[in-house]
């Protein structure tokens, strides 16, 4: 079954401080790899997109890795800022399906 | 910037009713969505929709569902007798086009609450 898993579901840092989110999938057959930042009661944001071939992707202060092999992904947020605290979630795609990460709640506190 | 907008914001029916949800898509875009979240829930993908017919749709996406696209600019989402487990954030999303790299666009959402 297609199921994508998250962690942690909470994690609360200081502000400056850098942390690692988890992904875990089992979609197959994989085309993508989504991360969206969503701010509480609005829609998701894209932070990155990668496929098969891509192992590492940054946007800013995000990064993400894919591993392929182990179906593992992780969103890496460098130097957080008040404005960081929201839902992260990890989407999968395989060709004809689309699974969302149940997502981690950040917490930045200054 | 260009922006996936929703209407209404917040939409209260009783149960049985019927609503329609209103989604503007970016002008250039080809490719629309629906998803739907729960409160407190994961993200669920309902249906996409492509050159005026559905491309691909959930097990959620019964025929309680309806999508239309019907004067060029606006993308509906219609339910028609509105169930209790209907209560939902319901998102629009737009992309130039489907798969790969694409990226999606998402509207800020429209808040059903049934009662």
């Amino acid at each position: 079954k297609n199921q994508v898993e998250q962690s942690p579901q909470s994690l609360i840092i200081l502000e400056g401080k850098n942390c690692t989110l988890q992904c875990n999938y089992t979609v197959s057959p994989f085309s993508n790899l989504r991360w969206y930042k969503q701010d509480t009661g609005r829609g998701p944001v894209s932070l990155t997109i990668m496929t098969f071939s891509e192992n590492t992707k940054s946007n800013g202060r995000y990064t993400a890795t894919l591993d392929a092999d182990t179906k593992q992904s992780s969103l890496h947020i460098t130097a957080s800022q008040l404005s960081d605290s929201a839902s992260y979630i990890c989407v999968v795609s395989a060709v004809n399906d689309m699974r969302f990460g149940a997502g981690t709640r950040l917490t930045v506190k200054p | 910037e260009p922006e996936v907008t929703q209407t209404p914001s917040h939409q209260v029916t009783q149960m049985g009713q019927e609503v329609i949800l209103r989604c503007v898509p970016i002008s250039n875009h080809l490719y629309f969505y629906w998803y739907r979240q729960i409160l407190g829930q994961k993200v669920e993908f309902l249906v996409s929709f492509y050159n005026n017919e559905i491309s691909e749709k959930s097990e959620i996406f019964d025929d309680q569902f309806s999508v239309e696209r019907p004067d060029g600019s606006n993308f509906t989402l219609k339910i028609r007798s509105t169930k209790l487990e209907d209560s939902a954030m319901y998102f629009c999303a737009s992309s130039e086009r489907a798969g790969g790299t694409y990226e999606q666009y998402f509207g800020p959402g429209t808040r059903l609450t049934v009662t």
